[in-house]
Order: C-alpha cells, then structure tokens, then sequence
C-alpha cells in the first residue's frame, strides 16, 4: 500500500520568507500524480500544485514550486515570498493512475506566516 | 460557480444514533468521493461512486457505514450505531471524472461529533 510521511508537524516563518515543506511517499508504481494541498481554517481542502511522476520538469504555480526526485521518493514544496494568507495546513497527497482511484494524503504540516 | 456543498456543517448526535450526511458535488461531476478527517491527520478514503454506483468502497471502516448516489448527483453517507470514535470532519470531493488527472474539488466538510 502506497503511504505518504509528512516530518514536519509544523513550521514557521516571516512574511516575504521562503519556505520549503517536506514530503515522502512509497509506492510500486511506476507512474503516479503527486499533489499538495492547502487546508485553511474553514477546512475547504484547495489544491495548490500538482506533479505527474512521468514528467521530469518541475510543477511550478505562481510563488509555489515543487522539488520532485523521483529516485528519492521525495516531493518538496517551496513557497517563495510567503504572505499571511498562506498560513494554513498544508498536506501532500499521492493517487495511482492505473488501480486504485483514491488520494493518499500525509499528516499534514501546520504552517505560521508571522507579520 | 458553486462548488461542492455539504450539509450539515456540524453535527452534533448520541452514541448509538443514526445520522446522514449529504453531499452536493458541483453540476456535471460524475466522480465523488467521501474522505474522513479525524483530528491532526490527513484525510483517509472512504468510498467513491462513478456515476450512480459504488466504484470502490474499500475504506469504509464496517459495516455501520453505508452510502449511497441514487441518481447519480447527491451523495448520502449513513452512519448507524454512530460511536464515538466516528467523530471526525467527513469530506466529500468531487471531480469530472476519476482518474488523477481530474482534479478533486473538495467541500468544506461536515464535523460529527458523538457524545
């Protein structure tokens, strides 16, 4: 069974700062989509970027970009010039294109964008 | 506009009642998903329907918990015997179609709490 491990409970940084939130997965397969999605208070899970496996570039959105290394299993986020609006939980979600259609998500990382 | 609606918002029932939570996926949207977040963890899959039928229903915890997409819109979830372990923020997502390349719009959820 494919599981997603987010390390860090929570994180915190100033306004305007970068921030990178880690991500690992496990899985079999060969070709899967990766996402990131953000939770803010009022619990509507929005969806920020997401990455297809096959694809070597980088998913980039905006101020949010992602460090795909497929080999490591690894899926970063980075949020450039981070804004108070950010503030939210943030989690990484896997789903398999062939098999079973369902997101696996992490637990989360709590993010503070501090003034 | 609209996007996904869930009703109630909050729910508050007795150990050993009966609840339904309904799900309005956003018009057109042939894929819906039910996922259950419990306090500080990511959402976890309960079930999906394709159209009017039940496409997998794998995370359903036992057999207290039933759903149904009769006409292929609305989603009901029943909860019978509700314990007080089922409490936890019920999500419902919907999407075009399945496959991981459709992305999934998520309403805002429905916490249940059991006393």
């Amino acid at each position: 069974a494919q599981t997603v491990t987010q390390s860090q409970p929570e994180m915190s940084v100033q306004e305007a700062e970068t921030v990178t939130l880690s991500c690992t997965y496990d899985t079999s397969e060969s070709n899967y989509y990766l996402f990131w999605y953000k939770q803010p208070p009022s619990r509507q899970m929005i969806l920020v970027i997401r990455q297809e496996a096959y694809k070597q570039q980088n998913a980039t959105e905006n101020r949010f970009s992602v460090n795909f290394q497929k080999a490591a299993k690894s899926f970063s986020l980075k949020i450039s010039d981070s804004q108070l609006g950010d503030t939210a939980m943030y989690f990484c979600a896997f789903m398999e294109i062939q098999g079973a259609q369902k997101l696996v998500f992490g637990q989360g990382t709590r993010l503070t964008i501090n003034p | 506009g609209a996007g996904v609606s869930q009703t109630p918002s909050n729910k508050v029932t007795e150990k050993g009642k009966y609840v339904e939570l309904r799900c309005d996926p956003i018009s057109g949207h042939t894929a819906l998903y039910w996922y259950r977040q419990s306090l500080g963890q990511g959402p976890e899959f309960l079930i999906y329907f394709q159209g009017t039928g039940a496409a997998d229903d794998s995370g359903l915890p036992n057999d207290r918990f039933f759903a149904v997409r009769p006409e292929g819109s609305v989603s009901t979830l029943k909860i019978q015997r509700t314990e007080r372990g089922d409490s936890a923020v019920y999500l419902c997502a919907s999407s075009l179609g399945v496959g991981a390349w459709n992305e999934q719009f998520f309403g805002p959820g429905t916490r249940l709490t059991v006393l």
